[in-house]
């Protein structure tokens, strides 16, 4: 079974200053690894998907994340951050093999944005 | 572009009654998943269904049914609801079968039990 682990529940960060999120993941094989985004109250939004290929993944609003199979980890990374990226972050893995298959979440990261 | 509609946006219910949550997928979409997300909790899945088929089930009570009809629309039944019910609760949609299964959500339905 699949497992993600995203390590710091809480970040602050300043305007203006680089961001980087972390995720850990459990699974046999290569996964299907996700990062979305949420706003208090809100749905759920896609920042950026890795299948397969290319480990340098580059997503909406100037997010990126990098597939690192030796360390089993799909860390988020945005240069400067705004104002506007103060959010709930998720992690999610899926399993490529299964039909129908599941995303299973990490427990989120809520990124607090200081003027 | 068509997005993945909920309905309704919010539900009010007592302790003991039912609840019905509708979902329409993206069009063309054929797998349709169910997630529980309650205060401050990652999303948890409930149960998915590919083609009208259940495919895969999570952590869904015995309480909760759900189902996918002919137009792909997928409906989750909620009986004797409990205050631990209260959550928001997402669809999202993909298309296809094992591979790549991007999964598009919903904007959720938030069910208060009081």
């Amino acid at each position: 079974a699949q497992s993600v682990t995203q390590p710091d529940i809480h970040i602050t960060v300043s305007e203006g200053a680089s961001l980087e999120l972390r995720c850990n993941y459990s699974y046999g094989a290569t996964p299907y690894l996700f990062w979305y985004v949420q706003s208090p109250g809100q749905g759920l939004q896609l920042l950026l998907k890795y299948f397969s290929g290319d480990t340098l993944v580059q997503g909406i609003k100037g997010f990126e994340a990098e597939f690192k199979r030796s360390q089993s980890s799909f860390n988020l990374r945005k240069p400067s951050v705004h104002w506007s990226d103060a959010a709930e972050y998720f992690c999610a893995v899926g399993a490529p093999e299964a039909a129908g298959n599941k995303l299973t979440f990490g427990g989120g990261t809520r990124v607090l944005v200081k003027p | 572009a068509a997005g993945v509609i909920q309905s309704p946006r919010h539900l009010i219910k007592e302790k003991r009654e039912t609840a019905t949550l509708k979902c329409y997928p993206i069009p063309r979409h054929d797998t349709v998943y169910w997630y529980q997300q309650g205060p401050g909790q990652d999303p948890q899945f409930l149960i998915s269904f590919y083609e009208k088929m259940q495919s895969d089930k999570g952590s869904i009570p015995d309480r909760f049914s759900a189902q996918q009809f002919s137009d792909y629309h997928s409906e989750l039944n909620m009986s004797s609801l409990e205050l631990g019910d209260s959550a928001l609760y997402f669809c999202a949609s993909s298309f296809g079968l094992a591979g790549v299964s991007e999964q598009f959500f919903g904007p959720g339905t938030r069910l208060t039990v009081l």
